[in-house]
């Protein structure tokens, strides 16, 4: 089945910088890809996604990019602040015929003031 | 808003005893999740469910049962709880068919099983 690695278990960054967190994937078919956020003892809500027929997708200060040959996806995050802070995870939609994710291990953003 | 809310939020347990965490969406979505989240894992589909009266096993599903009594309610079931499934619990309820759809997940269950 998919397998979804997330390679960074940590990431700090200054607030103002750019935050960038990888993730790969295995199954060839997978097609959609998005991204949660899960702020501290809180759960996790969705907050941008990609299809597979796009390379590149933003949202305010979110850009995801795909690449489909390298099986890779990355999510971007410009002008961190400390709100930012939360463990992050990616996901990619599956092909065993039933609807299913498969998540990383989620990367720990801190935003340092 | 979705609202997805998760029973109890914490939960101690023995071994060989029987758990039962449960789930209520206010959001009238036909599917229902089941995640489990352990350090180094991310979240595990264990069960899931296309509606009222199904459950479907997902990826690691040996040792749950799960249950849709009604639209609303999902619970997952422990016949037998085991240390092996100390965990936290995630059910979330998702918007759209196919596997596009957005989750909507509730607070968790932090269960211990001793």
């Amino acid at each position: 089945g998919e397998k979804v690695e997330q390679h960074q278990s940590t990431l700090s960054v200054r607030e103002g910088d750019s935050a960038v967190i990888n993730c790969t994937y295995t199954d060839t078919a997978s097609s959609y890809f998005p991204w949660y956020k899960q702020e501290a003892g809180k759960s996790l809500h969705f907050v941008i996604d990609i299809r597979s027929n796009v390379d590149r997708k933003q949202s305010q200060r979110l850009t995801v990019l795909l690449d489909k040959k390298a099986k890779r996806f990355s999510l971007h995050i410009t002008a961190t602040q400390p709100e930012d802070s939360a463990i992050y995870f990616c996901a990619a939609s599956g092909n065993t015929g039933y609807q299913n994710f498969y998540f990383g291990k989620g990367t720990s953003l801190t935003v340092i003031p | 808003e979705a609202a997805v809310t998760q029973s109890p939020r914490n939960k101690v347990a023995v071994t060989g005893g029987k758990v039962t965490l449960s789930c209520n969406q206010t959001n009238n979505h036909n599917n229902m999740y089941w995640y489990r989240q352990d350090t180094g894992h991310g979240l595990r589909l264990i069960h899931y469910s296309y509606g009222a009266g199904s459950t479907e096993k997902g990826d690691i599903p040996d040792g749950y049962k799960a249950s849709r009594p009604s639209q609303e309610n999902f619970s997952l079931i422990l016949e037998l709880a085991t240390p092996s499934q100390t965990s936290v619990y995630f059910c979330a309820s998702g918007d759209a068919g196919g596997r596009e759809e957005t989750l909507y997940f509730g607070s968790g269950t932090r269960l211990t099983v001793l």
